[in-house]
Order: C-alpha cells, then structure tokens, then sequence
C-alpha cells in the first residue's frame, strides 16, 4: 500500500522558535495532502488543504501566517508552526492523496503523525 | 457543521465479542468513512461506504448507513485485543476531491 511518512516522530521546542514537520508520500505522487491537528483524546481538525504547486487552503480559523504551509513537490509537503506557543501542543497529523485521475476519495493515505510539545 | 458524532465514546469488551460503535452526521453526505487510530498513531482507512449503498463489507468489519436517519455504524465482530484503537467515522461531501470531516471517536478497548 501507499506510505506516507512524516518527519520528526515528536519535537519538543522552546516557547518563541519554529518547527517545521515534513510529510512524504513515499512510493506515489500526491497532488494534494492535507493538515490535521489533533489534541488528546479528541478527533483531527482539519487545519489545511495543500496543492503543489499552488498556496494552501486554509480552515476557517486558522492562522496561516502561524502555521505556514509549503507543498514544493509531489511528494513533499512541510507544515512549519512559527513562534510557537505552549497551547499548540498537539500531534499534527498530514494525508496525501494518490495523483491519478479518477482517483476516488478513499485513496487518501495518512502519516503516522508528529507530536509537538512546546515548553 | 456535519460533523459525526460517534456513540459510544467509549468502549470496553472481551476478546471473542462484538463491537458496535455508530456515528451520526447533519447534512447530506456522498460517502462515509471508517478509520482506525492507534493511540498516538496515524489513521488507517478501513472502509468506504457510499450514500447509495446500505451495507458493506470487509473481513470482520461490517458497515452499514441509514441515510434517511444519518447515521452509519460499525460492526467488529469477534474482536481481538490487536482492535484496541480509536475509531472515527468521516464524511464526504462529494465523490471528488473535497475534504474529510472527522467525528469524535469511539475508543475501543478490547481485553483478552
């Protein structure tokens, strides 16, 4: 099946610095790959839609100066959360969609998640 | 919203019995989806359900919807402790590349 990897697993960072978390769709191409965040015990929010090649599409609600999305390639997308805070401590989980016409909904893959906690 | 709303939150069985964890939704839907969380672990798709389909299958998984009341539920039957994990329902608006809405979750627990 596709992989999708993301990378790092966990980060811990200092209140005030960035961190930018990486997803890869290993062994297909992704047109678009999506951001999710997601608190303890809670279900994944959707944060932004990314396409390559084009500016991300973000929710309702979120920052997208804050949480800055480049998808450069059809296999890379990176999310990268600037001067973050204690409260967006969260596991950040990305999905890739397979690029290939007719490609229905269900072919979305997601990656193992990074869990950032911020001190 | 059409955010799904799973019931139980929370569940808590025997290795050998069935599962059942439903998810109700607001709005019109295209398809809906079953995914499986394991704790701090990425999601993975079990299986996809079409508004015009009424039941579907696949290995111990068994999904039905109800479009008329919106609401879907899961079958796992004769679960192992491997199927401790969260589950969530998702839907999709249209049958092309919109996005996936997330329900809350059913966390089950299955004890050997």
């Amino acid at each position: 099946g596709a992989v999708v990897s993301q990378h790092p697993s966990w980060v811990i960072c200092k209140s005030g610095t960035s961190v930018k978390i990486e997803c890869r769709s290993l062994d297909f191409q992704a047109t678009t790959m999506f951001w999710y965040r997601q608190f303890p015990k809670q279900s994944l929010m959707l944060m932004a839609t990314s396409n390559e090649g084009s500016k991300a599409t973000y929710e309702q609600g979120v920052e997208k100066d804050k949480f800055l999305i480049n998808h450069a390639s059809l296999t890379l997308s990176t999310l990268t959360v600037t001067s973050a805070h204690p409260e967006d401590s969260s596991f950040y989980i990305c999905s890739a969609r397979v690029a290939r016409q007719g490609a229905s909904q269900a072919e979305q893959y997601f990656g193992p998640g990074t869990r950032l906690t911020v001190t | 919203s059409q955010q799904g709303e799973e019931d139980p939150q929370a569940l808590s069985i025997q290795e050998g019995e069935n599962a059942t964890m439903n998810c109700s939704y607001k709005t019109s839907i295209n398809n809906l989806q079953w995914y499986r969380q394991n704790s701090g672990r990425g999601l993975v798709h079990l299986i996809l359900i079409r508004s015009n389909e009424r039941e579907k299958h696949s290995g111990r998984l068994r999904v039905t919807l109800d479009t008329s009341k919106k609401s879907s539920s899961l079958l796992i039957t004769a679960s192992r402790a491997a199927d401790t994990a969260s589950y969530f329902c998702a839907t999709g608006m249209n049958s092309g590349y919109s996005t996936l809405t997330f329900g809350k979750g059913t966390m089950l627990l299955v004890s050997p």
